[in-house]
């Protein structure tokens, strides 16, 4: 059983620019909900795709947006990079939008 | 009012001692209650989880839910120094049929002296 895969690793960006992150759900998931953690704090839910759709989204603005594939894998995009974007981005894996989830790695995104 | 609270710590204990970690909640929707820990610079791996109050025990493990006080524990028995992490507390509700929307505590960081 493969599990939760993300890319890249870390990545820096400057104030501004657009960032993609990707995931890769655990075999037999068909649901991702992405989530950011800043130093010292606990994850904060961005969104959840369920079936290629947006299916929930905490309190992020527009910028943060995101593709579910047919694959089940997604992607997070962020445009208008700001400093306080800078943290790392969890991507976790369900089964049929279960609070039941697996995370990867994580991606570090430092934005100067 | 922050949804989950949970103590920061530092929390410090020497190997093989009893550990308690916490989380008291406001909101009486939630019904899903999970334990994840985080080790430096790494994702949350799933710990527990339960559905409903009462007592869930894995190995050194053992979670506590009480619905009526809002209020969770993960009790960590002969705590080892590979315990040595951030143990987060998470919650959610069924809104819309969707239980995804996990809600996070702050983190307590252990560190478990041999």
């Amino acid at each position: 059983e493969t599990g939760v895969t993300q890319s890249p690793t870390h990545l820096i960006k400057t104030r501004g620019q657009q960032v993609t992150l990707r995931c890769s759900s655990q075999s037999g998931h068909n649901t991702v909900s992405w989530y950011q953690q800043a130093l010292g704090q606990g994850p904060q839910f961005i969104f959840q795709y369920y079936r290629e759709e947006e299916n929930g989204r905490g309190n992020f603005p527009p910028r943060f947006s995101g593709l579910q594939f047919p694959n089940y894998s997604s992607e997070l995009n962020v445009n208008a990079l700001e400093l306080d974007d800078s943290a790392l981005y969890l991507c976790a894996s369900s089964f049929d939008r279960s609070y039941e989830q697996y995370f990867g790695p994580g991606t570090r995104l430092t934005v100067t | 009012q922050k949804e989950v609270e949970q103590d920061p710590g530092p929390l410090s204990v020497p190997e093989g001692a009893i550990v308690s970690l916490n989380c008291t909640y406001s909101n009486s929707a939630f019904q899903y209650f999970m334990w994840y820990r985080q080790y430096s610079r790494k994702g949350p791996e799933l710990l527990m989880y339960t559905y409903s109050s009462g007592n869930k025990e894995d190995g050194r493990f053992t979670a506590q839910v009480d619905k009526s006080s809002k209020y969770i524990s993960l009790f960590i028995r002969d705590s080892q120094p590979s315990d040595s992490a951030t143990y987060l507390c998470a919650m959610s509700h069924n809104y819309g049929g969707s239980q995804g929307n996990l809600i996070f505590g702050k983190g307590t960081k252990l560190s478990v002296k041999p």
